[in-house]
């Protein structure tokens, strides 16, 4: 079964710091992959995705991630955090829906990021 | 262009009681797909709509339902409610090609639902 894996419940980086939030998903084929972010009380929203070609995606907010299939791995980054980075971050992946094509989207269980002055 | 809405904001229920949340998806999208996420934790896999009809379902008991519009806008459904099911409802909207996602999908702000 699908699934996906952050390791780390919460981190803690100094503002300016760089950041890297781990990542890891199983999955049979070629994923789909996701990031989101949501901040308290919020929906969440799309930081960046990967569905195929280059493995390093650009996000939004300066975030980029790098799907490595050998390590099964979709890590975010971001070279220098800003204060209103602080959030909730989710992985995800897509699953196909083996009735209508279309797929759903199975998360982790998130990464509390806290940044510090 | 509007994304994703969501009513109401939040709502307090008691055990037992019936509740309906609504959602209007992106526009230009034709799928609605409904999640719930507990306090702490990741968005669940509910159901997906597609055509007015449910087409595929998480692993969630039969007191979650739902309907699909023709506008393509939804509403979940939850009987009988329990303890257990106050957490934040999310709504999602996406495209749906063929068998390929055109699209990845949009999330609304979420129902928070808080039964006592």
């Amino acid at each position: 079964a699908q699934s996906v894996t952050q390791p780390d419940i919460h981190i803690t980086v100094s503002e300016g710091a760089s950041l890297e939030l781990r990542c890891n998903y199983s999955y049979g084929a070629t994923p789909y992959l996701f990031w989101y972010v949501q901040s308290p009380g919020q929906g969440l929203q799309l930081l960046l995705k990967y569905f195929s070609g280059d493995t390093l995606v650009q996000g939004i907010k300066g975030f980029e991630a790098e799907f490595k299939r050998s390590q099964s791995s979709f890590n975010l980054r971001k070279p220098s955090v800003h204060w209103s980075d602080a959030a909730e971050y989710f992985c995800a992946v897509g699953s196909p829906l083996s009735n209508t094509g279309g797929f759903k989207t199975i998360f982790g269980a998130g990464t509390r990021l806290f940044v510090k002055a | 262009d509007a994304g994703v809405t969501q009513s109401p904001t939040h709502l307090i229920k008691t055990r037992g009681q019936q509740v309906t949340l609504r959602c209007s998806p992106k526009s230009g999208h034709d799928t609605v797909s409904w999640y719930q996420q507990a306090l702490g934790q990741g968005p669940q896999f509910i159901f997906q709509y597609y055509e007015e009809e449910e087409r595929q379902r998480g692993n969630f008991p039969d007191r979650f339902s739902g309907h699909q519009f023709p506008n393509y806008s939804s509403e979940l459904n939850v009987n009988a409610l329990l303890l257990g099911d106050s957490a934040l409802y999310l709504c999602a909207s996406s495209l749906l090609s063929g068998r390929i996602p055109t699209d990845t999908q949009y999330f609304g702000p979420g129902t928070r639902l808080t039964v006592l």
